[in-house]
């Protein structure tokens, strides 16, 4: 079974400045698909970005990038500019490539934005 | 817009209470998930159906069942609630297209709370 991991519970950043949001995987899979979803305080789930295993190229999307290490089963999510309505709890999610939608998320981590 | 709702916003039910979660989505959308969200354990996977009168278990589909007789309602069910079911619970949908990286559209959740 694929395993999600994001070790940082809680992290902060001061506005303006850029800010790293750690996640790790484990799968015996190589066609596979990553996400980060953030959830703002009493406010729906929301897809922030989304990588294809097979795609070498970073997604991004504005202020919002990934890193993709596909070897090292990396996936961090990096946020440039913080912004007050950043602050949210961020999760990490896998998808396997097969038919099944299911996700495994990772248990989230907490960021707040210091103005 | 995708919407999708959510019965309550809150609720306090009596353990060995049945209790009835209702998710309803506006956009067609073939996939329905439940999920319950705990803090420190992230969100995860109770039931989901890929259709109507289709289900499937998850990971922690014990001491729950779903029911879903139209397409766009699909409901969580507690037969006897008790008090380790207290949580947050996340519906959410999506269309498969076939890409893999298919949103999941998420309700705002129902913070459950067993006596």
């Amino acid at each position: 079974a694929q395993t999600v991991t994001q070790s940082q519970p809680e992290m902060s950043v001061q506005e303006a400045e850029t800010v790293t949001l750690s996640c790790t995987y484990d799968t015996s899979e190589s066609d596979y698909y990553l996400f980060w979803y953030k959830q703002p305080p009493s406010r729906q789930m929301i897809l922030v970005i989304r990588q294809e295993a097979y795609k070498q190229q970073n997604a991004t999307e504005n202020r919002f990038s990934v890193n993709f290490q596909k070897a090292a089963k990396s996936f961090s999510l990096k946020i440039s500019d913080s912004q007050l309505g950043d602050a949210a709890m961020y999760f990490c999610a896998y998808r396997s490539g097969g038919g099944n939608e299911k996700l495994t998320f990772g248990t989230g981590t907490r960021l707040t934005i210091i103005p | 817009d995708v919407k999708v709702t959510q019965s309550s916003r809150y609720l306090v039910k009596r353990t060995g209470e049945k209790v009835f979660l209702e998710c309803v989505q506006d956009m067609d959308h073939e996939n329905m998930f439940w999920y319950r969200q705990d803090p420190g354990l992230g969100l995860r996977l109770i039931y989901f159906s890929y259709d109507v009168k289709m289900k499937e278990k998850g990971d922690i589909p014990e001491g729950y069942s779903v029911s879903r007789e139209k397409k766009e309602r699909f409901s969580l069910i507690l037969e006897s609630a008790s008090t380790n079911q207290t949580s947050m619970y996340l519906c959410a949908s999506t269309k498969p297209t076939g890409v893999g990286t298919d949103t999941q559209y998420f309700g705002p959740g129902t913070r459950l709370t067993v006596l």
